[in-house]
């Protein structure tokens, strides 16, 4: 089992905002960072640290954590939106790191 | 730009072992850690372990204790990984990812494009 927990599915409307979260202990000493991928792709990075989107990613993607949990925000979902979405981050140990499950989120 | 390149895709018996390489271009090779992460057919992303930049460390998730071996040669700028004894169950896609981390977080940018390893007899 993973140490991140993330819901399976959300969905969203077109348009509309969507939380996607992550829980963890290891969240109350460390920051997420969050991957999208698509079908046959690999992943890719949407939102890491504190407040960081690497260039090249839209500003509807947002991140924030609060005690043990992590959320990635898509403010305006778009259809391209339409991905898993995985967080990341060192674990309790420190020793190692760990992904969440995913969460499929699907843009109606 | 930034480019991590896999090797191509594997197949191989259960007991074999297979060898994956990721070469790096567009950055400093030797100042940056590489992370391999694999992901099985309809499952999520497996951390399996890194290595660091001099090639001299490797930390390897408990999984894949005494089955994976994470090698560098920097006069290349390309990282290996090897796992052994493989099974069915290790049928996946293997990635490599960079790492960068700051301010208590660390992420993986860029990935490498993946190889697929199929294990069958």
């Amino acid at each position: 089992s993973s140490e991140l927990t993330q819901d399976p599915a959300v969905s969203v409307a077109l348009g509309q905002t969507v939380r996607i979260t992550c829980q963890g202990d290891c969240l109350r000493t460390y920051y997420a960072s969050w991957y999208q991928q698509k079908p046959g792709q690999a992943p890719v990075l949407v939102f890491y640290g504190k407040n960081n989107r690497p260039s090249g990613i839209p500003d509807r993607f947002s991140g924030s954590s609060s005690g043990n949990t992590a959320s990635l925000t898509i403010t305006g979902a778009q259809a391209e939106d339409e991905a898993d979405y995985y967080c990341y981050s060192r674990d309790s140990s420190g020793k190692h790191w760990v992904f969440g499950g995913g969460t499929k989120l699907t843009v109606l | 730009q930034v480019q991590l390149v896999q090797s191509g895709a594997e197949v191989k018996k259960p007991g074999a072992s297979v060898k994956v390489s990721c070469k790096a271009s567009g950055y400093t090779f030797t100042s940056y850690w590489m992370h391999w992460v694999r992901q099985a057919p309809g499952q999520g992303l497996e951390w399996m372990g890194l290595i660091n930049p001099s090639g001299s460390s490797t930390t390897y998730a408990q999984n894949f204790q005494g089955r994976v071996t994470m090698t560098r040669d920097t006069s290349t700028s390309t990282d290996y990984m090897e796992l052994s004894s493989l099974r069915s169950e290790d049928t996946a896609v293997y990635y490599c990812a960079r790492d960068s981390s700051g301010g208590n977080s660390w992420w993986l940018d860029p990935w490498g494009q993946g190889t697929l390893v199929s294990v069958s007899s």
